[in-house]
């Protein structure tokens, strides 16, 4: 059972468009979510999160729009820059249900194109 | 100020054999997570620890794992009798509970293993 999914295995951008990535729930119990980035042969580094209070969060060229009644986020990189290029995993949590567990999806590899 | 320590970060070891993987979490966090990837998969959950509480054990996917976590600290995760779908790199990540909204997950580099 999948309760987090990317559906986007990978995901090609000139740079300087803007990159989306989606990810879908289907726990309505999930209350916190995060995107992660992942380069080759390193663990993955915390980019940006959203609480389920909001619908938007934003910090520098990443924003994370969150839509409860579709249990669907996405991140959105504007502009997209080569350095961007990496594997990126959305992750959500249950934290009102007193568990701090993180279930992630399958990834999504971004490449951006000079 | 250091992050999350793996050792070691390769490990290759014959099939049947037992091996323990070492995880040194961030200084004062209260969690600690194993998530491991399979070649082109996912981020598959294993088990996770918060504070004194009983461990989430719920993603270990038999009993030839196993995972200790001494002083709510240092971390091992033990694979007794390794098959070849045990490959994979392991993750530990580490966070800091209670903190609201930043307290996401800091991962090591994790550990390669690949059972031969």
């Amino acid at each position: 059972d999948q309760q987090v999914k990317q559906n986007s295995p990978s995901l090609s951008v000139q740079e300087g468009r803007i990159s989306i990535l989606n990810c879908d729930y289907t726990n309505s119990m999930f209350d916190y979510f995060l995107w992660y980035k992942k380069y080759p042969a390193e663990g993955p580094t915390f980019l940006i999160s959203i609480s389920s209070i909001k619908d938007k969060n934003e910090d520098g060229r990443f924003t994370v729009f969150l839509n409860k009644s579709a249990k669907h986020l996405s991140l959105h990189i504007v502009p997209s820059q080569p350095g961007d290029s990496a594997v990126y995993f959305c992750a959500a949590s249950a934290r009102t249900s007193g568990t701090y567990k993180y279930i992630f999806g399958t990834g999504t590899r971004l490449k951006v194109l000079a | 100020g250091a992050g999350v320590s793996q050792s070691p970060s390769n490990k290759v070891t014959e099939k049947g054999k037992d091996v323990e993987l070492r995880c040194d979490p961030i200084s004062g966090h209260t969690a600690l997570y194993w998530y491991r990837q399979s070649l082109g998969q996912g981020l598959e959950f294993l088990i996770y620890f918060q504070g004194n509480s009983a461990p989430d054990k719920s993603g270990l996917p038999s009993d030839r794992f196993s995972a200790e976590r001494t002083g709510g600290s240092v971390s091992t995760l033990t694979i007794q009798r390794t098959q070849q779908e045990d490959s994979a790199v392991y993750l530990c990540a580490s966070s800091l509970v209670g903190a609201g909204l930043n307290s996401p997950l800091h991962f090591g580099n994790g550990t390669r293993l690949t059972v031969t």
